[in-house]
């Protein structure tokens, strides 16, 4: 399958500071990307899609002042998380995948990223 | 929520022993997909089945689709220890843009 490359896997930071995460499909271009957060032991929660060329869109309450995604390319969206706080700790994983209109095929993963904020 | 339900949250079975997952949602729905996440990693996509199909075979995995019953199931036969990890079924719902929403996940443990 295709492969979705994720990075960093695991970063620390301090409060206040801001963390980049960056998702890049490495053998297909994809024209959408997904961001999620998953808490330990839970499901996925869909945070944004991200469309190359245009404003993501975010899930209701979601802040979008606090996780700025940017998808500038076909093969790149990164995901900053702003002004980081403990409670934004967790594990973030995005997916690239095909989109015909309204429906979405299979989409591969990234191998996430977890973020701890001291 | 119109978030799907799965079915055990957790299941511990031996090697060798079929285990079945139960998944339920709420919407009509474009397809259903099965994804497995081992511990602390990305999710890798096992199956996926059309909202007009009602059975789909890979490998050790038969997925099943009833939409009259809004509900799938996924069983893997004759299971191994490589397959403890945690499972997640997803769906496409009819008329939203594009996006999969994921079930409450089932935590499959394999011992030997």
């Amino acid at each position: 399958g295709a492969v979705v490359s994720q990075h960093p896997s695991r970063v620390i930071c301090k409060s206040g500071t801001s963390v980049k995460i960056e998702c890049r499909s490495l053998d297909f271009q994809a024209t959408t990307m997904f961001w999620y957060r998953q808490f330990p032991k839970q499901s996925l929660m869909l945070m944004a899609t991200s469309n190359e060329g245009s404003k993501a869109t975010y899930e209701q309450g979601v802040e979008k002042d606090k996780f700025l995604i940017n998808h500038a390319s076909l093969t790149l969206s990164t995901l900053t998380v702003t002004s980081a706080h403990p409670e934004d700790s967790s594990f973030y994983i995005c997916s690239a995948g095909f989109v015909t209109g309204t429906n979405t095929g299979e989409l591969f993963f990234g191998e996430g990223s977890r973020l701890t904020v001291l | 929520s119109q978030q799907g339900e799965e079915d055990p949250q957790a299941l511990s079975i031996q090697e060798g022993e079929n285990a079945t997952m139960n998944c339920s949602y709420k919407t009509s729905i474009n397809n259903l997909q099965w994804y497995r996440q081992n511990s602390g990693r990305g999710l890798v996509h096992l199956i996926l089945i059309r909202s007009n199909e009602r059975e789909k075979h890979s490998g050790r995995l038969r997925v099943t689709l009833d939409t009259s019953k809004k509900s799938s199931s996924l069983l893997i036969t004759a299971s191994r220890a490589a397959d403890t990890a945690s499972y997640f079924c997803a769906f496409g719902r009819t008329g939203t843009a594009s996006k999969l929403t994921f079930g409450t996940g089932t935590r499959l443990q394999v011992t030997l």
